[in-house]
């Protein structure tokens, strides 16, 4: 079935630092969104990706559709302390036309200020 | 419109009582989703309603668990003879139509002990 992979699992870095995280799966999709999570808070949309290639902004943020529609990538550039949390990709499940997700197992941010 | 709302925000029970959690989504939206996620995961799908019909369930949803949306307006999600496995955070999420980027509520948070 549908799986998404997320790398790294987990990010410590200082205040200021660009962070970089992936999303890879085995099958295709035709769409990416990029979700972030605080603590006992609900996923909150960042970016959607709607094209191979696309390359979308959000602020600091980046994200970027592979070409091959098996990968997505998420940038944040000069993090700061409130970037920390759990970022998910998500992808639609193809198994029916209910527009449910599938989501990665999440990569978590910290930042040293 | 404050977003999607979910009551209560957590939840404690004894092993084998019955739990009921409720959920007001973005009120135009038709589309309405509930999600489970535990510790180190990814929000998996459970069930979703169009209006008031439930048109798809998780096999994660056992026979235990039960979904409604009476006049396609708020849901409830009730679970009966909790278990220590149901522990977890209970998500849902509204959109318009088949709009993968929907909103997600804040959670509510159950703990069976």
């Amino acid at each position: 079935g549908q799986q998404l992979n997320q790398s790294p699992q987990s990010m410590f870095i200082q205040e200021g630092e660009d962070v970089s995280m992936n999303c890879t799966s085995s099958s295709i999709f035709n769409t990416w969104l990029w979700y972030k999570q605080e603590p006992g808070e609900g996923p909150v949309l960042l970016i959607a990706l709607y094209k191979a290639g696309e390359l979308t902004s959000n602020g600091r943020l980046t994200a970027q559709f592979g070409i091959t529609r098996k990968d997505s990538f998420l940038n944040i550039s000069a993090s700061i302390p409130s970037d920390v949390g759990i970022y998910f990709c998500a992808g639609p499940d193809y198994s029916g036309n209910t527009g449910k997700l599938i989501f990665g197992q999440g990569t978590t941010l910290q930042v040293k200020p | 419109d404050t977003g999607v709302s979910q009551d209560p925000r957590h939840k404690i029970t004894k092993r084998g009582q019955n739990v009921t959690f409720r959920c007001d989504p973005i009120s135009e939206h038709n589309r309405l989703y509930w999600y489970r996620q535990t510790l180190g995961q990814g929000p998996e799908f459970l069930t979703y309603f169009q209006n008031e019909a439930q048109l798809e369930k998780s096999r994660l949803l056992s026979d235990r668990f039960s979904a409604e949306r009476p006049k396609g307006s708020f849901s409830t999600l009730e679970i009966q003879r909790t278990e220590q496995g149901d522990s977890a955070m209970y998500l849902c999420a509204s959109s318009a139509g088949q709009n993968y980027g929907y909103t997600f509520g804040s959670g509510t948070r159950l703990t069976v002990v």
